[in-house]
């Protein structure tokens, strides 16, 4: 069945670092969504990406579709403590109601 | 502001109790979703709806049933609780799918952390 990778699992940047977390699939996607969950809460809805090549930013996050729809990027610049939590990307990959989802992405910022 | 809100943040209950999970949603969407959130594997898909009383097979139905009576509201049942179903409950709802456009995002509730003991 369809699966997306997301990597690392986890990760621990110092406050003010850049960090990339990436979310990859083996078959193209009709769409690919970025999620953010604090700490035992819900998901915040981040970006979304449709189009091969797409990029979108808001503040200091940078998600990047590649030409194939088969790879996402989000891009971190200046990070800080309140960047902290998990990342998930979810993704379209027949164009229904139902999105598949990546393990998540545990990002840590230290002081 | 779309607003999800399920009815309980921590649940504690006894193998073989009855569970009801409720969520209700203020946006008038059609769609609406029951997830399971587990360490490691991701948010995984139990049931979702599409309309009042529709309901469709997620990823992991067994042991789970759902009830869309009003269109605001979609609960998670569990006939008869198993510690294996220890785990953070997730409930969101977007809008329906157009034809040729993308799934529209989907709103989360605040989570459910159910511990069966």
């Amino acid at each position: 069945s369809q699966e997306l990778e997301q990597s690392p699992q986890s990760l621990i940047v110092q406050e003010g670092k850049n960090l990339t977390i990436n979310c990859t699939s083996s078959k193209t996607l009709y769409g690919l969504y970025w999620y953010k969950q604090k700490y035992g809460e819900g998901l915040i809805f981040l970006m979304m990406l449709q189009k091969g090549g797409e990029e979108k930013s808001h503040e200091k996050i940078t998600a990047k579709l590649d030409e194939k729809k088969q790879q996402s990027s989000l891009h971190i610049t200046a990070s800080q403590p309140s960047h902290a939590g998990i990342y998930l990307c979810g993704a379209d990959p027949d164009s229904n109601y139902q999105l598949i989802w990546g393990a998540g992405t545990k990002l840590i910022i230290k002081p | 502001d779309v607003k999800v809100t399920q009815s309980s943040r921590y649940l504690v209950k006894r193998t073989g109790e009855k569970v009801f999970l409720e969520c209700v949603q203020d946006m008038d969407h059609e769609n609406m979703f029951w997830y399971r959130q587990d360490p490691g594997l991701g948010l995984r898909l139990i049931y979702f709806s599409y309309d009042v009383k529709m309901k469709e097979k997620g990823d992991i139905p067994e042991g789970y049933s759902v009830s869309r009576e009003k269109k605001e509201r979609f609960s998670l049942i569990l006939e008869s609780a198993s510690t294996n179903q220890t785990s953070m409950y997730l409930c969101a709802s977007s809008f329906p799918l157009v034809a040729d456009t993308q799934p529209d995002e989907q709103f989360f509730g605040p989570g459910t952390r159910l511990t069966v003991l």
